[in-house]
């Protein structure tokens, strides 16, 4: 059973930082490419940033380029984003998701909930 | 990039059909066949119910159909059930560095 599970979502202060995981398992991560998406509260999904299957490739959201970095460990199944400079917009659930064919997602965690506030 | 536009509701009653529609532009839906729906009940991940405008994902019920038309896409859901009630995505390709767009989204309930 294919399984997302992310962790470390938490309150974080305006200009602060964090580091998302997502842990993986039942299947073979190393084959896919992999996505962050957020839900801000009571809005709709935003795809965030998506990584290649070995790292080499990487493509961003504009509004997070350059604040947010995706990255991924094959060898721990895991997948990370580090977001900086984060603003009360960033506030949301993120997730993380499988890519799928037809740039689809067709498994995705559970979510953890990031709160910018001061 | 904006956000697909979707009908805030949509209803049924048990048994009935549901439409829901997606309007995008030609830089997405009308220039990709790269449409995807998403359910979500409250709480929970979201679920891919049909990518690729038209194709279901290994089980998710025939009940749930996709068409797209120019820069239209829908989703169906026929036979209402219970647990149909839910908010409902819409996604697509956006082109260059793989971009991806949702839609706005609807609450579809079951009368």
């Amino acid at each position: 059973e294919v399984q997302l599970v992310e962790s470390g979502g938490g309150l974080v202060q305006p200009g602060g930082s964090l580091r998302l995981s997502c842990a993986a398992s039942g299947f073979t991560f190393s084959h896919y490419w992999m996505s962050w998406a957020r839900q801000a509260p009571g809005k709709g999904l935003e795809w965030l940033a998506n990584i290649n299957q070995d790292g080499s490739e990487k493509d961003y959201l504009g509004s997070v380029k350059g604040r947010f970095t995706i990255s991924r460990d094959n060898a721990k199944n895991s997948l990370y984003v580090q977001m900086n400079s984060l603003g009360v917009e960033d506030t949301a659930v993120y997730y993380c998701a499988r890519d799928f064919v037809g740039a689809s997602l067709d498994y995705w965690g559970r979510g953890t909930l990031v709160t910018v506030s001061s | 990039q904006s956000a697909l536009t979707q009908s805030p509701s949509a209803s049924g009653s048990p048994g009935q059909s549901v439409t829901i529609s997606c309007t995008g532009t030609s830089s997405d839906v009308g220039g990709y066949n790269y449409v995807s729906w998403y359910q979500q009940h409250p709480g929970k991940a979201p679920k891919l119910m049909i990518y690729e405008v038209s194709k279901r994902p290994s089980g998710v019920p025939d009940r749930f159909s996709g068409s797209k038309s120019g820069n239209t896409a829908s989703l169906t859901v026929s036979g209402l059930q219970a647990e149909d009630e839910a908010d409902y995505y819409c996604s697509s390709y956006a082109g260059s560095n793989n971009f991806r767009v949702f839609g706005t989204g609807t609450k579809v309930t079951v009368l």
